[in-house]
């Protein structure tokens, strides 16, 4: 079957950094999104990684280790604004295309 | 203007009824997606269309039917709503590479 597993919740204080963990069992991998969700509000893409490896984009970054199933989004010089919850999605090729499945999110509060 | 624009935003509905979810986009994408999202559970497929003539069926497509009216539409009906279909409706697209899903804004619709 298919699982993606992430923390529910998590906590941080403006300024400082946080990595959120995205342990994963799927087959046909094909890639793995990160996406942002404010509430009640429509997910929007942060990163994209196919490859071992760290993907840097601005103060967001994502790696992937395909071979532990495991990836991590960091977010650093946190904002109050960052406050959101954090989608991990793996795209995985079965049936002749590929499907996104996404985790259940991890709610991030960043605190003053 | 936005991309990908659903109609209507909130719907309040009574079991039995007929409910039409409506999903346009002019980013000129060829797939469109339909997803549902309840607390703690993530965005769960729904339906996926990959062309105007190719429509199939996602996680948890019992309940629910589709019609892609042209490459930038794509509906989502629910012949005869239950409770437990009450949750927040997302529509998405994506180009070819299926490298990024842009979504639209929501529908939440409540069913008595």
């Amino acid at each position: 079957g298919q699982n993606i597993d992430q923390p529910t919740e998590m906590t941080a204080t403006e300024g400082a950094i946080v990595q959120i963990n995205c342990t994963y069992q799927t087959s046909g991998f094909n890639g793995l999104f990160w996406y942002q969700q404010h509430a009640g509000e429509a997910p929007t893409f942060l990163s994209y990684n196919v490859l071992d490896g760290l993907e840097e984009k601005g103060r967001f970054s994502s790696f992937l280790s395909r071979s532990k199933g495991y990836s991590y989004l960091l977010l650093k010089e946190l904002q109050m604004k960052d406050s959101a919850s954090y989608l991990c999605a793996v795209r995985s090729f079965s049936g002749g295309y590929n499907k996104l499945i996404f985790g259940a999110g991890t709610r991030l509060a960043v605190h003053p | 203007d936005a991309d990908v624009t659903q109609t209507p935003r909130n719907r309040i509905t009574k079991t039995g009824k007929r409910i039409m979810l409506e999903c346009s986009q002019t980013k000129g994408h060829d797939r469109m997606y339909w997803y549902r999202q309840d607390p703690g559970l993530g965005l769960q497929l729904i339906y996926y269309s990959f062309d105007v003539k190719d429509i199939n069926k996602g996680e948890i497509s019992d309940g629910y039917s589709v019609s892609r009216q042209a490459q930038a539409k794509f509906s989502l009906s629910l012949e005869s709503a239950i409770p437990n279909q009450t949750a927040l409706y997302f529509c998405a697209t994506s180009d070819f590479s299926d490298n990024e899903q842009f979504f639209g804004p929501g529908t939440r619709l409540t069913v008595l």
